[in-house]
């Protein structure tokens, strides 16, 4: 079975500092790592994806994030918050990269991202 | 990017009537969609799975006489969620990928309120 964790449910940075949200997961295969943003009633949006190439990969936004097998995470960082980053961010892992091939996405609970002027 | 539309974006219903909501995929062809279900402030949860022209796999605790699922050509799935209760009330979202596809892509959601 696979699930994700991520630890804060909120996270409040000020505009221009690092942000880092974190993600860990479980998998008892090689996983494939999402990276997801959500606006206030809308769908989500897909940030960056980890499928087994480069660990460091990055995505839209500035956005990046560092796939580590032995830490098992897959932490979100920005160098510098914008205020339009505030929104709900949310990892997610799926067993296999081909969604249509049994790929199912398992969310975490979401972090909310809140940037302060 | 892939653009995946859902409608309604928000519906408002009667206690014990049924609603419909539709994905629809608009530039690719969607041979597998998903439904999940999300409360407020919470995270999505994954109801059901449906591949074009198969019977739609539920996942652990969801009823499929409830919320029952069409795919039936490639770029529509429907959900609809039969005899509301306001327990139903929810933001649900779908998802669809294409063949071989490595990224799913979401619609904008439906907030159903069931009153």
């Amino acid at each position: 079975a696979q699930s994700v964790t991520q630890l804060g449910s909120h996270v409040s940075v000020s505009e221009g500092a690092l942000v880092l949200l974190r993600c860990n997961y479980s998998s008892s295969v090689p996983p494939y790592l999402f990276w997801y943003v959500q606006y206030p009633n809308q769908g989500l949006q897909l940030l960056l994806k980890y499928t087994s190439a480069a660990t460091l990969v990055k995505g839209i936004n500035g956005f990046e994030a560092e796939f580590k097998k032995s830490e098992t995470s897959f932490h979100l960082t920005k160098p510098s918050a914008h205020m339009s980053d505030a929104a709900e961010y949310f990892c997610a892992v799926s067993h296999d990269s081909l969604f249509n091939q049994g790929g199912k996405l398992i969310f975490g609970q979401g972090t909310e991202l809140s940037v302060k002027p | 990017g892939a653009v995946v539309s859902q409608h309604p974006s928000w519906v408002i219903c009667k206690s014990g009537t049924s609603v419909k909501i539709e994905c629809r995929s608009l530039d690719f062809q969607a041979t597998t969609m998903f439904w999940y279900r999300q409360f407020p402030k919470q995270s999505l949860m994954l109801m059901a799975t449906s591949n074009e022209g198969s019977k739609a796999t539920y996942e652990q605790g969801v009823e499929k006489d409830k919320f029952l699922i069409n795919h039936a050509s490639l770029t529509l799935s429907t959900l609809t969620v039969t005899s509301a209760h306001p327990e139903d009330s929810s933001f649900y979202i779908c998802s669809a990928a294409g063949q071989g596809s490595t990224e799913a892509f979401f619609g904008q959601g439906t907030r159903l309120t069931v009153v």
